[in-house]
C-alpha cells in the first residue's frame, strides 16, 4: 500500500515570514495530493489539492508544488497570519479514485507574534 | 445541505461492548470512507464504500464493521470494543475523484 511521509513535525515560524511542508509518497501510482488543515477540536478541511498531471497550483497565500519523479510534494503558505496556527496533513490517493487517502502523520504550524 | 453528519459526538464504552456509529451525508456522494484519528498519527483508512452494497476494508479493518445499505448511510459497528479502539472517529464522503468532505467527528472512549 501506499505510504506518506511528513515534515516536519512541528514548525515554528514568525508571523509574515513563511513556512514550507514537505511529505514524500511511496506508490507512483498515487495521482491525487490534497492538503487538510485541522484546528484543534474540529474536523479536518481542505485547503488544497493538486493532481499528478499539474506540477504547481496556488490559491492566494497557499502554494503546493509536486515532483512526480522524486515523488514529493509541498506546502507553502506566504505571509503567515495568526489564523494559519493548526495542525497540517498531506494525504495521497492511489490513481483508480476508490481508495481512500493515505495521511502523513501532521504538522503542527506555530505562528509566533 | 447538512453535509456529512455524525452520531454520537461522544461516548464512553466498557471493554467488551458493542456500539454503532453514525454517519449520514446528503450531497448524493458514492464514495464514503471512515477514519480513526490518534495522537501524532494522523488519519487512518478503516473501511470504504463506492456505493451501495460495496464496501472495503481500509488500513485498520480489525474490529470494525461496516455496511452500506442507502447512498446516504454508512454505519460502522464496534463488535467488541477495546481500549485500543480509543480513538476521534471521522466519517468522510465525496464523488469519486474528488476532495472528501469530512464530518465533525465522534470522540470514543473504551475503559
Amino acid at each position: 500500500g501506499e505510504n506518506v511521509e511528513q515534515h516536519p513535525s512541528t514548525l515554528s515560524v514568525q508571523e509574515g515570514d513563511s513556512a514550507v511542508i514537505k511529505c514524500t509518497y511511496s506508490d507512483s501510482a498515487s495521482n491525487y495530493f490534497p492538503w487538510y488543515k485541522q484546528e484543534l477540536g474540529k474536523r479536518p478541511q481542505l485547503i488544497i489539492d493538486i493532481r499528478s498531471n499539474v506540477g504547481e497550483k496556488k490559491d492566494q497565500r497557499i502554494a503546493v508544488t509536486l515532483n512526480k519523479t522524486a515523488k514529493h510534494f509541498s506546502l507553502h503558505i506566504t505571509e503567515t497570519q495568526p489564523e494559519d496556527s493548526a495542525v497540517y496533513f498531506c494525504a495521497a490517493r492511489l490513481g483508480g479514485g476508490a481508495d481512500g487517502l493515505t495521511f502523513g502523520k501532521g504538522t503542527h504550524l506555530i505562528i509566533q507574534p | 445541505n447538512a453535509g456529512v453528519t455524525q452520531t454520537p459526538k461522544f461516548q464512553v464504552l466498557k471493554t467488551g461492548q458493542s456500539m454503532t456509529l453514525q454517519c449520514a451525508q446528503d450531497m448524493n456522494h458514492e464514495y464514503m470512507s471512515w477514519y480513526r484519528q490518534d495522537p501524532g498519527m494522523g488519519l487512518r483508512l478503516i473501511h470504504y464504500s463506492v456505493g451501495a452494497g460495496i464496501t472495503d476494508q481500509g488500513e485498520v479493518p480489525n474490529g470494525y464493521n461496516v455496511s452500506r445499505s442507502t447512498t446516504e448511510d454508512f454505519p460502522l459497528r464496534l463488535l467488541s470494543a477495546a481500549p485500543s479502539q480509543t480513538s476521534v472517529y471521522f466519517c468522510a464522503s465525496s464523488y469519486v475523484y474528488n476532495e472528501q468532505f469530512f464530518g465533525p467527528g465522534t470522540r470514543l472512549t473504551v475503559l
